[in-house]
């Protein structure tokens, strides 16, 4: 079955405490990306990838990291998180430009 | 810049009314316009694209060039409608997605 596989789904964390949330497509997808979903801001990207070791900001990359090693995991991380970063996290892939994206199920991340 | 607006956070009507949930867009390229959907606990999942004029689960969106609208509408709502929608815009040669605020659709009996 194709798809985009987040973990984990749900993570409560300390202030500073580095974390990694993982993404792994089986899809063989050039192109992949994070979003972060915030109540009356809708979904705000983080980072992209348009391929092995190709990645770039996107609108919201303050505090975040990535990483592009294997074409199908692309793991978010977070060196030092911080409360602001509480939010729900979705990863998504796709196989060329102007298609489909498919997004993975969510982390919800809360940073105490 | 690209932006997509959804001017409405909620959007409740009954069961069997005219839905339209409303969306704008600013590009200067020709754009690529999607209707993503998120249904309760569940993950976002593509609704309609606008290059491919089809009618899924009844909805349809038409692109307005002249107005920069893609709304979204169906004329019968069904409870099952009940959803997060999200309107989205593909720019820069299909390396940026960019997301409205979404508009939360209530269908009620």
């Amino acid at each position: 079955e194709a798809q985009v596989t987040q973990n984990p789904r749900y993570l409560i964390t300390v202030t500073g405490k580095k974390l990694t949330v993982t993404c792994s497509q089986n899809m063989n997808h050039e192109y992949m990306s994070w979003y972060r979903q915030d109540p009356g801001l809708g979904l705000r990207q983080i980072y992209y990838s348009m391929n092995v070791e190709v990645t770039d900001k996107g609108d919201v990359p303050e505090g975040y990291k990535v990483s592009r090693k294997e074409k199908r995991n692309f793991p978010l991380i977070l060196e030092s998180p911080s409360p602001n970063q509480t939010s729900l996290y979705f990863c998504a892939s796709m196989g060329s430009m102007n298609t489909e994206a498919f997004f993975g199920q969510g982390t919800r991340l809360t940073v105490v | 810049a690209q932006r997509v607006t959804q001017p409405e956070k909620l959007l409740s009507v009954f069961k069997g009314a005219p839905v339209e949930l409303k969306c704008n867009y600013s590009y200067s390229g020709s754009p690529e316009l999607f209707w993503y959907v998120q249904y309760s606990r569940q993950r976002l999942q593509l609704l309609l694209r606008h290059i491919s004029r089809e009618s899924i689960k009844g909805f349809t969106a038409d692109l307005n060039k002249g107005e920069t609208s893609f709304h979204l509408k169906k004329p019968f709502a069904q409870e099952e409608d009940s959803a997060m929608y999200y309107c989205a815009l593909i720019t820069g040669g299909g390396n940026k997605l960019t997301f409205g605020t979404g508009t939360q659709l209530k269908v009620e009996l």
